[in-house]
C-alpha cells in the first residue's frame, strides 16, 4: 500500500547517543520533508529535499543531518542526542508539481534522558 | 522569506455558530496556500487548497492577495471540528519549502 511510513514510532534515549529516524515513502514522490513539532504545537522545517543527493537545510537551526541517497528514502541522524532534542519529529513527501498534497507520517516521539 | 501567521492559537467556537479561523502569508511571488488539519491522534493531512475552490467539510477558504489572507471559514460548527489547523504556503516558483503557520487549535463546545 502506497504510504509514508516512521520508524520507530517512539523512541527514549540517553543523552549522548547516535540516534537515526527512519522515514520511508512508497509512492515515488521526488520531494520530502522533515519537521520538528512539540505536540499540538507549531511544525517547524528543518530539513527538506528536492530529490535524490539534494538537500537542503530549512526555517529551524538543527544539529541533526539528513541524506537522500535513494528516492523512497530520507533518514535523519543526531549525532549526539540532548535533552533539548526532545520532541516529535514529522516526515513527509509530495510529488512534483504544482498544488500537490503533502503527506505525513505517524511521527517519531523522541526523548533524550 | 516566505512567512505564515496564525494570529490565534485557541480558538472556542458553540456548536452550530460560525467560524473563522485566521491566516495571513508573506511571501514575494505567487504563493500556494493549503489548509491541513490534524485530528486527535490522527496524522496531519490536508483540508483543502486555494487552488481547488471547493468545500471540504463544509469549509471553505478564499485567498485575497490585497490582504495576504486565506482564512478558513464554516458557517456552521460541529462538534467534529475539533483539531489542530495549520496555514501553510509553499512557492510556486523554485524554492521546493512548505512553511506551516504556528496552527490554531480549535474547539466546538457542544
Amino acid at each position: 500500500e502506497a504510504d509514508i511510513y516512521q520508524t520507530p514510532r517512539y523512541l527514549v534515549i540517553g543523552t549522548g547517543k547516535k540516534i537515526t529516524l527512519e522515514c520511508s515513502q512508497t509512492m515515488g514522490h521526488d520531494k520530502m520533508y522533515w519537521y520538528q513539532q512539540d505536540p499540538g504545537m507549531e511544525l517547524h522545517l528543518i530539513h527538506y529535499s528536492y530529490g535524490v543527493n539534494s538537500t537542503e537545510k530549512g526555517d529551524l537551526s538543527s544539529e541533526s543531518t539528513v541524506s537522500r541517497i535513494r528516492t523512497e528514502h530520507f533518514p535523519l541522524t543526531l549525532e549526539s542526542a540532548r535533552p533539548s532534542h526532545t520532541s516529535q519529529y514529522l516526515c513527509a513527501s509530495r510529488n512534483r508539481g504544482a498544488y500537490t498534497e503533502a503527506f505525513f507520517g505517524q511521527g517519531t516521539r523522541l526523548t533524550v534522558v | 522569506a516566505q512567512r505564515v501567521t496564525q494570529p490565534e492559537k485557541l480558538l472556542s467556537v458553540f456548536k452550530g455558530a460560525p467560524v473563522e479561523l485566521k491566516c495571513n502569508y508573506s511571501y514575494s511571488g505567487s504563493p500556494e496556500l493549503f489548509w491541513y488539519v490534524q485530528y486527535s491522534r490522527q496524522r496531519l493531512q490536508l483540508l483543502l487548497r486555494h487552488i481547488s475552490r471547493e468545500s471540504i467539510k463544509g469549509f471553505t477558504a478564499d485567498l485575497n492577495k490585497g490582504e495576504t489572507s486565506f482564512h478558513l471559514k464554516k458557517p456552521f460548527a460541529q462538534e467534529e471540528d475539533s483539531a489542530m489547523y495549520y496555514c501553510a504556503l509553499r512557492s510556486n516558483f523554485g524554492n521546493e519549502k512548505l512553511t506551516f503557520g504556528t496552527g490554531t487549535r480549535l474547539t466546538i463546545i457542544p
